[in-house]
């Protein structure tokens, strides 16, 4: 089976400019959140997405926004881009929400330069 | 709130010894879930292991052991048998049981295999 896909693998922006990043979830996985991974440090949660609907916001600014769409896969975007918006964006799957159970699987990420 | 601690910048190991990370966290919430991942140089965050706080014995994952301590609140990876594969960066990660499910994580430990 197919892991977690995203897409584009690098992208570089000026600041003020708009990205869009892709993730396509595990087949059978109807959770998806986004990470911002700054270097050196852990993860930062962003946001999170089940069935269609946010379940879970990070501290990020209304710059960034997500969806997620009837086939599972999500949308992270985000506006007005800031050099300090330069990390590599990882997108995890999970079959649910709730339950510390439910591990989420990572994707191979999107590295975001922002010049 | 929930805090995951990491205080091994970096560690150096030889090849087929075994290696111990060190992990301690900061939950209020009655149920937790604890996990660790690895991160290559590639970026893909590679799920390891998981331990919930509720289970008896400690989780086990091939070479890959969690030494969980509820009363300390810690939760140790240990790696046996040391490969040059294994190097890479080690992440600590905690979902609580309410509120939103996001992960959050330690700063990570680097780990570089010596043959």
């Amino acid at each position: 089976d197919a892991g977690v896909t995203q897409s584009p693998t690098h992208l570089i922006k000026t600041r003020g400019q708009h990205v869009t990043l892709r993730c396509s979830p595990i087949s059978g996985h109807k959770s998806v959140s986004w990470y911002q991974q700054v270097l050196g440090q852990g993860p930062q949660f962003i946001f999170q997405y089940y069935e269609k609907e946010e379940r879970g916001r990070g501290n990020f600014p209304d710059r960034f926004s997500a969806r997620q769409f009837p086939n599972y896969s999500s949308e992270l975007n985000v506006n007005a881009l800031l050099l300090g918006d330069s990390a590599l964006y990882l997108c995890a799957s999970s079959k649910y929400v709730g339950g510390n159970t439910d591990t989420q699987y990572f994707g191979p990420g999107t590295r975001l330069t922002v010049l | 709130a929930q805090k995951i601690t990491q205080t091994q910048p970096g560690m150096f190991v030889q090849e087929k010894e075994a290696v111990t990370l060190d992990c301690t966290y900061d939950t209020s919430d009655p149920s937790y879930g604890l996990f660790w991942y690895k991160q290559p140089s590639s970026g893909e965050m590679i799920f390891l292991i998981y331990q919930g706080s509720y289970d008896q014995q400690n989780a086990t994952e091939g070479r890959y052991s969690l030494n969980f301590q509820k009363a300390r609140k810690s939760a140790n990876l240990v790696i046996s048998a040391s490969q040059l594969g294994d190097s890479a960066m080690y992440f600590c990660a905690m979902r609580g049981s309410r509120g939103d499910y996001k992960l959050s994580f330690g700063a990570g430990t680097t780990v570089t295999v010596r043959a």
